[in-house]
């Protein structure tokens, strides 16, 4: 069975400071990688997919993220954030089916 | 366009009852999948339906059980509450069994006291 793992479970930052959120998954296959985002008191958002062709995909609201099939990884950035980025991010693997499996997580906060 | 809409919003039950949930998916949209998120940790998948059968499973006891109708709504019953049933129960919609990208709703928070 495929698992998800966010390596940070809190980041904070200060406003115009870079962000890279690291994910790794276990599963040998193809798979389809996402990027979700839930602001606070709103529904998980997709900011991002990866599904074939280009490893660098870029996402809304400046967010970009990187597949690198060797290390199984799929990590988030963004070059300079804003306190409106302050969200709970969630990294996802789609393998067989429609089954998300999702990471545990990573809580953003930035300062103004 | 509507989204993802799930009903109720909260819900407080005793541990033993049994709970509905609904879920009514995106416009144009015919999957649901149901997922169940407890507090500090990432969504987890319970099952999918698709064609008003379920088609994948996660790792959830049989006393979770679902249904979808005709117009693709989507329903998630839980028998026999514990209280560690209590946590957000996230719908998403998708189109197709397997290729879609999925959207989800608010959410419904259940508290099993």
């Amino acid at each position: 069975a495929q698992s998800v793992s966010q390596h940070n479970h809190h980041v904070i930052l200060s406003e115009a400071a870079s962000l890279e959120l690291g994910c790794n998954y276990s599963y040998g296959g193809t798979v389809n990688l996402f990027w979700y985002v839930q602001y606070p008191g709103q529904h998980l958002q997709l900011l991002l997919k990866y599904f074939s062709g280009d490893p660098l995909v870029k996402g809304i609201k400046g967010f970009e993220a990187e597949f690198i099939k060797s290390k199984f990884s799929f990590n988030l950035r963004k070059p300079s954030v804003q306190w409106s980025d302050t969200a709970e991010y969630f990294c996802a693997v789609k393998a067989a089916g429609n089954k998300l499996t999702f990471g545990g997580g990573t809580r953003v906060l930035v300062k103004p | 366009d509507a989204g993802v809409t799930q009903s109720p919003t909260h819900l407080i039950k005793t541990r033993g009852q049994q709970v509905t949930l609904r879920c009514s998916p995106k416009s144009g949209h015919d999957t649901v999948s149901w997922y169940q998120q407890a507090l500090g940790q990432g969504p987890q998948f319970i099952f999918q339906y698709y064609e008003e059968e379920e088609r994948q499973r996660g790792n959830f006891p049989d006393r979770f059980s679902g249904h979808q109708f005709p117009n693709y709504s989507s329903e998630l019953n839980v028998n026999a509450l514990l209280l560690g049933d209590s946590a957000l129960y996230l719908c998403a919609s998708s189109l197709g069994e397997t290729g879609g990208i999925q959207y989800f709703g608010a959410g419904t928070r259940l508290s099993v006291l």
